[in-house]
């Protein structure tokens, strides 16, 4: 499965969007992008994934760059209860056994 | 969470002491997930089972066993091979063939 590359932290005040970067440079034309979040001692939660178009349902935005290399989740109005460590991960398997969560971006969501 | 149960939520383990995590879930997934995570760290796969009765090791099982004698269960025993058990454990769930986990709350695991 294609590597991920995410900044270490962000900080996005309430109310503005938030935009996690991911970078996939390495994806290849089966592999999916799937976004998870994990707020502070909690199991993962999964947002959103897509393989090629943007994706959008109630929690957030995926939009994927033409080439695929690199991707962004967007969360459009962002709240305190957004701060989270998002993971970005590439996977082709058909299987969650191979997904592999890195380190992630964690988002503090500021006043 | 929303479906899948993992208890205790604090659990602490005496040295050279056996102790299983529990993990049941009602949402009828064939599949089901062991991660640990450790402080700061990302998750890493301990055991996963895609059906009743087999299971495959992860990245990590050395220390660890399981068992999948029912659909809804998954129990995780961290025996006392595991030298440093201290960490977050994670139970999940998913359809066969689909990377879309669902993760139970978790239990904190520590060494007294």
């Amino acid at each position: 499965d294609a590597k991920t590359t995410q900044p270490t932290s962000m900080d996005c005040a309430e109310g503005r969007a938030a935009n996690l970067p991911c970078n996939h440079s390495t994806i290849s034309g089966n592999e999916y992008v799937y976004w998870y979040r994990q707020i502070h001692s909690q199991g993962p939660q999964y947002i959103i994934h897509g393989l090629k178009n943007n994706e959008t349902n109630e929690m957030a935005s995926l939009i994927i760059t033409e080439d695929r290399k690199s991707s962004t989740l967007i969360l459009p109005h962002a709240t305190l209860r957004d701060t989270a460590v998002y993971y970005c991960i590439v996977t082709s398997t058909g299987t969650a056994s191979k997904l592999t969560f890195g380190t992630g971006t964690r988002l503090q969501v500021t006043l | 969470d929303g479906g899948i149960t993992q208890s205790p939520k604090y659990l602490f383990r005496k040295e050279g002491q056996n102790v299983t995590l529990s993990c049941e879930q009602n949402l009828n997934h064939d599949a089901m997930y062991w991660y640990r995570q450790d402080p700061g760290q990302g998750l890493r796969l301990i055991y996963y089972s895609q059906i009743v009765n087999d299971f495959q090791k992860g990245d990590i099982a050395e220390g660890y066993s399981v068992s999948r004698e029912k659909k809804e269960s998954f129990p995780l025993t961290v025996t006392s091979a595991q030298k440093n058990p201290t960490a977050f454990y994670l139970c999940a769930t998913a359809e066969v063939r689909n990377e879309k986990l669902f993760f139970g709350s978790g239990t904190q695991l520590s060494v007294l």
